[in-house]
């Protein structure tokens, strides 16, 4: 079946403007994730999305980042007012539901702020 | 709070050598481990992970890995190492009883020479 698909694959932007990232999770995995790769460090958890309950926001570095998780599916990350810092590769992962599931990765999407 | 320690940032080896990657660990309880690749440009592949029972774990493409509790660590091995296995590899710990964010290490590269 299909895996985890990101879009855009890149995106450049400029400073001061929004973003938007797409994720679209495996079929049946009620639990989504959003990681961030920044240039020679591990991945940084952003956010977490299981079911119905309310995410868990705790990785959200300001409050220009936010995200939602339309129907218990696709995810969509906004940047507002992006930084240079922001520029990373954005990964999205998804698992089922119950115990310790392995995650399943996105490609990620590049985003370079100019 | 989890925490991951990759303590090679970069490895090289001979094409045939053997492998072996170092990560250690802190979770005040017993952690599921895994052990992600990523090669150039692509998303996050599992190799294998631990969850409970038997120490030693097999995983894809030959690797397997052993969880020492005594010692914190998960460390990641290979008998004969391929050219193509030239890639990051992270390290990453979830918390019980699972379906939680990961927390990963920085990641070791790891170069493959004739």
């Amino acid at each position: 079946g299909a895996g985890v698909s990101q879009s855009p694959s890149n995106k450049v932007t400029e400073k001061g403007k929004d973003v938007e990232l797409r994720c679209d999770p495996i079929s049946g995995h009620t639990a989504l994730y959003w990681y961030r790769q920044s240039l020679g460090q591990g991945l940084e958890f952003l956010i977490y999305f299981q079911g119905n309950s309310a995410p868990d926001k705790s990785g959200l570095p300001s409050d220009r980042f936010s995200a939602e998780r339309t129907g218990g599916s696709v995810s969509t990350l906004t940047i507002q007012r992006t930084q240079q810092e922001d520029s990373a590769v954005y990964l999205c992962a998804s698992s089922l539901q119950g115990g310790p599931n392995e995650q399943f990765f996105g490609p990620g999407t590049r985003l370079t702020v100019l | 709070a989890q925490s991951v320690t990759q303590p090679d940032i970069h490895i090289t080896v001979s094409e045939g050598a053997s492998l072996e990657l170092r990560c250690n660990y802190s979770y005040g309880a017993t952690p599921y481990l895994f052990w992600y690749v990523q090669s150039p440009g692509q998303g996050l592949q599992l190799l294998l992970k631990y969850f409970s029972g038997d120490t030693l774990v097999q995983g894809i493409k030959g690797f397997e890995a052993e969880f020492k509790r005594s010692q914190s660590s998960f460390n990641l091995r290979k008998p004969s190492v391929h050219w193509s296995d030239a890639a990051e590899y992270f390290c990453a710990v979830g918390a019980q009883p699972g379906n939680t964010p990961l927390v990963f290490g920085k990641g070791t590269r790891l170069s493959v020479i004739a």
